[in-house]
């Protein structure tokens, strides 16, 4: 079992283009999130997902945008990417079905470098 | 507003105890959750509290007082692999998790 996995590992990307970053999980959880992590500061919920055909924005949503057109899938879009998005960022589900405050599993990240 | 304050760095050596503080103020409360980081990984889960009081689980353990806006997570017998980052992160009224910035630990043979 694979658990969450994301890609790319990593990516540099000029300032203005578009970029999908990709994230599947094989544990059937309903709930999936994005968050960038920076330097010194907390991880920031971009946007989530409760369960499949639904999504939610988070704290930092401006700038990206995501789908959940199933359970496994859920695509993180920069659609126009600008330096202030170099990040980390983490994709995380839970299952939920047991309450909303179910544990998060993470993925392993993707840094991401906009010049 | 939300807030979350944890100490930004401890170093502790080999084989002792380390007591890692948390304070929080969030728009309601449904549990608080730690997780540990290492350098360059994804967060890995740790313990969730949701009621006041110690919970151990092996060589970690976390406390939680609900009225004082307080938690702490208390590792024993220290590890060299127990260096890493570790994040408080209270769930709030609409069920999300309000993470810290975190603490880095840093342990000394």
């Amino acid at each position: 079992i694979a658990g969450i996995t994301q890609a790319p590992t990593s990516q540099i990307l000029a300032a203005g283009r578009r970029m999908t970053l990709r994230c599947t999980q094989d544990m059937r959880h309903n709930a999936m999130y994005w968050y960038r992590q920076d330097l010194g500061l907390g991880l920031r919920l971009i946007h989530y997902s409760n369960t499949a055909g639904t999504t939610g924005k988070g704290e930092v949503p401006d700038g990206y945008s995501v789908s959940r057109a199933n359970t496994d899938d859920f695509p993180l879009t920069l659609a126009s990417a600008v330096p202030s998005q170099t990040s980390v960022y983490f994709c995380a589900s839970s299952d939920s079905s047991g309450g909303p405050t179910d544990t998060q599993y993470f993925g392993p990240g993707t840094r991401l470098t906009v010049l | 507003g939300q807030n979350i304050d944890q100490p930004t760095e401890m170093t502790a050596t080999e084989g002792a105890i380390v007591q890692i503080n948390c304070t929080y103020q969030t728009s309601g409360f449904n549990g608080l959750f730690w997780y540990q980081q290492h350098a360059g990984e994804a967060p890995t889960f740790l313990s969730y509290n949701v009621l006041d009081g110690l919970e151990e689980k092996g060589r970690f353990s976390s406390f939680l007082s609900r009225s004082k806006g307080y938690s702490y997570l208390l590792l024993k017998e220290l590890q060299m692999k127990d260096s890493a980052s570790y994040l408080c992160a209270p769930v709030d009224s609409n069920y999300q998790l309000i993470w810290g910035a975190g603490t880095k630990l840093i342990i000394k043979p």
